[in-house]
Order: C-alpha cells, then sequence, then structure tokens
C-alpha cells in the first residue's frame, strides 16, 4: 500500500527550531513537497524535493533522502504565525498523495 | 502569481439539492485541477483528477454521479454535489498545477459546505 508517516503533533517555544519528519512508501516517486495550512484556510506549498538534500527557502528548510524514503520541513525562528498544520506529500506515478498532517502550536 | 480562486467560499443547502462549486485559476493556465475534501483536522482527500476537455478521473470510492466535474476550460473546473446529504457537508478545496511546476499544486481558499 501507499502510506506517509508523519508527527500528528509538535509543540515548541517562539525562537526555537522544529524539525518535521515524513517516511513514505509509494509505488513511484517524483518528488517530496510541503504544504502549509491554517485552520480554516487552504493549503500553501512551502517546498519541494526531486532530488536528495536540502532546499532553503528563507525560515524553512526541507531535506531528502530518496534512500531512506525520508524527508524532513525545519522552521527556524519559529513565530507565533508558523502555529499550523504542515503536510508532506508525495507525488507518486498517478497523484499526489497526502500525509495526514503535523499540527505545530508555537507558544510564546 | 498562481492564484486559484473559488467560489462560492460557504455554502448552506438543504437535504435533496445541488450545489456547484467553481475553481478558476486567476493568471495562468491550469493543465491539471484537482478536488479534495478535507474533515475537520484530517488530512486532504483527492476525490477526482480533471484535464481540461476531457473526463475526470475519479478515486476509488467516489461516486462519479453524486460529484459531477466539469473541466470546460484552462482556466475553470467545477464541481456540483448532486442530491446533497448531511455527509456532503464538509470542506471542498480545488487545486490546479500549470505546464512550467508540474509539482506545485496551487490551492484554492476551499468551499465549505453544509447540508441540513
Amino acid at each position: 500500500g501507499q502510506s506517509l508517516e508523519q508527527p500528528s503533533e509538535v509543540t515548541a517555544v517562539e525562537g526555537a527550531i522544529v524539525q518535521i519528519n515524513c517516511t513514505y512508501q509509494t509505488s513511484g516517486f517524483y518528488g517530496l513537497s510541503w504544504y502549509q495550512q491554517h485552520d480554516g484556510g487552504a493549503p500553501t506549498f512551502l517546498s519541494y524535493n526531486g532530488l536528495d538534500g536540502l532546499e532553503e527557502t528563507g525560515r524553512f528548510s526541507s531535506f531528502l533522502s530518496r534512500s531512506d524514503s525520508y524527508g524532513y520541513l525545519l522552521l527556524q525562528e519559529l513565530q507565533m504565525k508558523d502555529s499550523a498544520s504542515y503536510f508532506c506529500a508525495v507525488r507518486d506515478s498517478f497523484k499526489t498523495i497526502f500525509g495526514a498532517g503535523t499540527r505545530l502550536f508555537v507558544k510564546a | 502569481g498562481a492564484v486559484v480562486s473559488q467560489h462560492p467560499s460557504r455554502v448552506i443547502c438543504k437535504s435533496g439539492t445541488s450545489v456547484k462549486i467553481e475553481c478558476r485559476s486567476l493568471d495562468f493556465q491550469a493543465t491539471t485541477m484537482f478536488w479534495y475534501r478535507q474533515f475537520p483536522k484530517k488530512s486532504l482527500m483527492l476525490m477526482a483528477t480533471s484535464n481540461e476537455g476531457s473526463k475526470a478521473t475519479y478515486e476509488q470510492g467516489v461516486e462519479k454521479d453524486k460529484f459531477l466535474i466539469n473541466h470546460a476550460s484552462l482556466t475553470l473546473s467545477t464541481l456540483t454535489v448532486t442530491s446533497a446529504h448531511p455527509e456532503d457537508s464538509s470542506f471542498y478545496i480545488c487545486s490546479a498545477t500549470n505546464r512550467v511546476s508540474t509539482d506545485t499544486q496551487y490551492f484554492g481558499p476551499g468551499t465549505r459546505l453544509t447540508v441540513l
């Protein structure tokens, strides 16, 4: 079967660094993406990894290891507004599959 | 760039009526549009994939006669929930990809459907 595993919840304090892991098992693999979704809103694209390694976009970085079927999203200098759900998503041969999401709570 | 709109943002209807939701790509041509359903605090469940001018591809378990999808142009797709029932109440979100970045999905703001 196809599955993506990510932690259901993470709590961190403002200014800290947090890492959200994602492991996947899919029939094909064409890239790992990360999306952010605030309550009541739509998902917004954060980053994409097609190849192994680290991609950095401002305070957010994403890493992929295809041999380990593993990736992570790294959020630095956490702000209160980063409190949201974060979804990893894998594009396989036919479609994009989303993980169940990780709810990040940022405390002051 | 890459803005997707959805209309309406919220709709409340009576059981048995049909509801149409529009999804538009405002500043790009969407090669593919997707329709998702999301329950509170849950992940996105893909309902169907549609390409302009062709029939939508529905995911297993999604009734194509209940959830009618029309992709009339490269900028517009519609989802019609026919004979809606309370269990159809959900958050429906569309997304689109363009020719340049097929790995990135641009999501609409979503439509909150409540069936009484």
